[in-house]
């Protein structure tokens, strides 16, 4: 069975430029997530997906991320403009559905250098 | 309130001794799961071990087993025969029935000592 796939693997910007991540889940999977994980932290949940609908972004900051889950399967993730303090590993990971018992499984991650 | 918290930032263990790293939570949900995950150096957050509120039994995946004490709201991950390999960061989360988002401590950053 294949993994969560995620691209790319490392990006570099300037700050106030534009970027976007992609992930395609493990086939089947209903529930999509990205994170954030900075440096020395655990990961943050910026977004989460039920198929293709929101179920929980709270904690995205909508004035310059963005993200979307077409047909409920890929998903990319969007940062414009992007700042300095947005150099993270982004993380995608997707679970079967939202029962309490299903774990994730994650995707390698894309590490943002923002200069 | 914190969600996860792990007090250990750092935790060293000589190879082949078990080792036990730190997780209490914080929920009002009756239903609730309670995962670890490994991240070695390469970043990839690995699966461990997963107990479930109302399971009665500790969970044991081969050298990894969960202490889980309800009542005190911790789930130790109890780590036997370490082994090289087993230096990572580990992170404790929990998922609520209600809800469905995941809570992630800060992490135990584990180095076994040859």
């Amino acid at each position: 069975e294949a993994g969560v796939a995620q691209s790319p693997r490392y990006k570099i910007i300037e700050k106030r430029q534009s970027v976007a991540f992609w992930c395609n889940p493990i086939s089947g999977h209903a529930t999509l997530y990205w994170y954030q994980q900075i440096l020395g932290q655990g990961p943050k949940l910026l977004i989460q997906f039920q198929n293709n609908g929101v179920v929980d972004d709270s904690q995205l900051p909508k004035d310059r991320f963005s993200a979307e889950r077409l047909k409920g399967v890929d998903s990319t993730l969007k940062i414009q403009p992007a700042k300095l303090e947005d150099s993270a590993v982004y993380l995608c990971a997707s679970s079967l559905d939202g029962d309490s018992h299903n774990e994730q499984f994650f995707g390698p991650g894309t590490r943002l250098t923002v200069l | 309130a914190q969600k996860i918290t792990q007090t250990q930032p750092g935790m060293f263990v000589q190879e082949k001794e078990a080792v036990t790293l730190d997780c209490t939570y914080d929920t009002s949900d009756p239903s609730y799961g309670l995962f670890w995950y490994k991240q070695p150096s390469s970043g990839e957050m690995i699966f461990l071990i997963y107990q479930g509120s109302y399971d009665q039994q500790n969970a044991t995946e081969g050298r990894y087993s969960l202490n889980f004490q309800k009542a005190r709201k911790s789930a130790n991950l109890v780590i036997s025969a370490s082994q090289l390999g087993d230096s990572a960061m580990y992170f404790c989360a929990m998922r609520e029935k209600a809800g469905n988002q995941f809570y992630f401590g800060t992490g135990t950053s584990l180095t076994v000592i040859p």
